[in-house]
């Protein structure tokens, strides 16, 4: 599974939209991007995952740039509940469960 | 509907101990594996199943059993504990084939002193 690369920490205003970028410039043509978030000594928790075109689901919504080098997780209207880590895995469609964790993003949400 | 269940949920050894950390998933998911977690780090694969009777290492196996008798369990053994091993581990569940979300326990803190 192809590496990542995210900043590792981010403060976000409450009521504000919060912008997580991910870099993963060797993902391969059948690797999807997936998030995860861990709230503190909480199991991970499943996001969102995509493959080429923008996802959105309740929790948030997923852009992948055309060349698929980068995507941004964008929770729309932070709350103080989305304070957690956050990560961005690729891996292969259908693959075994060989998620590969980085050491993610720590968000903030200050009120 | 249960989800994934581990337990303990917190469990101190002493260096040389044996032990198992349960898991239970009641999704019908033919997928299994544990994680563990060191402090400020992602998790990490130790093992994982693809179905009943079928078991393979992730990327740190070493020190650890698992097995798979049947789809709803599958415990992780600690043959004999030592300090290195004291971390959050994590079960983990997903049907196979596409958009396989995984799901994951709530966590088993072990301290081996």
């Amino acid at each position: 599974d192809a590496k990542t690369t995210q900043p590792t920490s981010m403060d976000c205003a409450e009521g504000r939209a919060a912008n997580l970028p991910c870099n993963h410039s060797t993902i391969s043509g059948n690797e999807y991007v997936y998030w995860y978030r861990q709230i503190h000594s909480q199991g991970p928790q499943y996001i969102i995952h995509g493959l080429k075109n923008n996802e959105t689901n309740e929790m948030a919504s997923l852009i992948i740039t055309e060349d698929r080098k980068s995507s941004t997780l964008i929770l729309p209207h932070a709350t103080l509940r989305d304070t957690a880590v956050y990560y961005c895995i690729v891996r292969v469609r259908g693959g075994a469960q060989k998620l590969v964790f980085g050491q993610g993003t720590r968000l903030t949400i200050n009120p | 509907n249960a989800g994934v269940t581990q337990t303990p949920k917190f469990q101190v050894l002493k260096t040389g101990q044996s032990m198992t950390l349960q898991c239970a998933q009641d999704m019908n998911h033919e997928y299994m594996s544990w994680y563990r977690q060191d402090p400020g780090m992602g998790l990490r694969l130790i093992h994982y199943s693809v179905g009943a009777g079928i078991t393979d290492q992730g990327e740190v196996p070493n020190g650890y059993n698992v097995s798979r008798s049947t789809t709803e369990d599958f415990p992780l053994r600690l043959l004999s504990a030592a300090p290195s091993q004291t971390s959050v581990y994590f079960c983990a569940s997903s049907y196979s084939g596409a958009l396989n979300t995984i799901y994951f326990g709530e966590g088993s803190w072990l301290t081996v002193v």
